[in-house]
């Protein structure tokens, strides 16, 4: 079976620092990973995804997230924030049977200015 | 390209009443298709997964029920609804092995 864990319900950082937002995934077979962003009352939209290959991975908006299979880590990190990235995060596991995507409970990031 | 659609976008039911939510996808084929329940503090929970017409997996006993009578409509329903119901629904599809992409969702309140 699959997890995610995802460190941290919120998190809060001010405008211009450093965001990271920690995901531990838990899986017997090779993960696919994802990153999605939700803002109030919508829809997930992908930020980023790593399926095989290099283990840093780019995004939308600024956003990158590194593999780590040592640590079965996939955190999420901005080198700034803005105002606009305040918003729920959630990682998600799958793998390469096709299986459904396997949510963490999320993380809310507040940017304060 | 492909586009999926999910309504309504809010509903207010009583207790005890059935529920329809409807989902449809257009321009793919065969696609996987999932419904989450999303609540506050809880992520998104797997209710129902569909690999094709009729073949609909649950991954959690519940009040809910989901339907695939089109190879590119999925229908999540129940007949009697319980306050626990309440929260916001999330239809999404995905090529096997790949990310999925999420409808707008439903919010759900049962009173």
């Amino acid at each position: 079976a699959q997890s995610v864990t995802q460190l941290g319900s919120h998190v809060s950082v001010s405008e211009g620092a450093l965001v990271l937002l920690r995901c531990n995934y838990s899986s017997s077979v090779p993960p696919y990973l994802f990153w999605y962003v939700q803002y109030p009352n919508q829809g997930l939209q992908l930020l980023l995804k790593y399926t095989t290959g290099a283990t840093l991975v780019k995004g939308i908006n600024g956003f990158e997230a590194e593999f780590k299979k040592s640590e079965t880590s996939f955190h999420l990190t901005k080198p700034s924030a803005h105002m606009s990235d305040a918003a729920e995060y959630f990682c998600a596991v799958s793998s390469q049977a096709g299986t459904a995507l396997i949510f963490g409970k999320g993380t809310t990031l507040s940017v304060s200015s | 390209s492909q586009t999926i659609h999910q309504w309504p976008a809010t509903l207010v039911q009583p207790v005890g009443s059935p529920l329809s939510l409807e989902c449809t996808v257009e321009g793919t084929s065969n696609p996987n298709l999932y419904w989450y329940r999303q609540a506050a503090g809880r992520g998104l929970q797997l209710l129902f997964y569909s690999i094709g017409i009729d073949q609909i997996s649950s991954e959690v006993p519940q009040n809910l029920s989901a339907s695939r009578p089109q190879d590119r409509q999925f229908i999540l329903s129940s007949k009697k609804l319980l306050l626990s119901d309440s929260g916001f629904y999330l239809c999404a599809w995905a090529p096997t092995g790949t990310e999925a992409f999420f409808g707008q969702g439903t919010r759900l309140t049962v009173v």
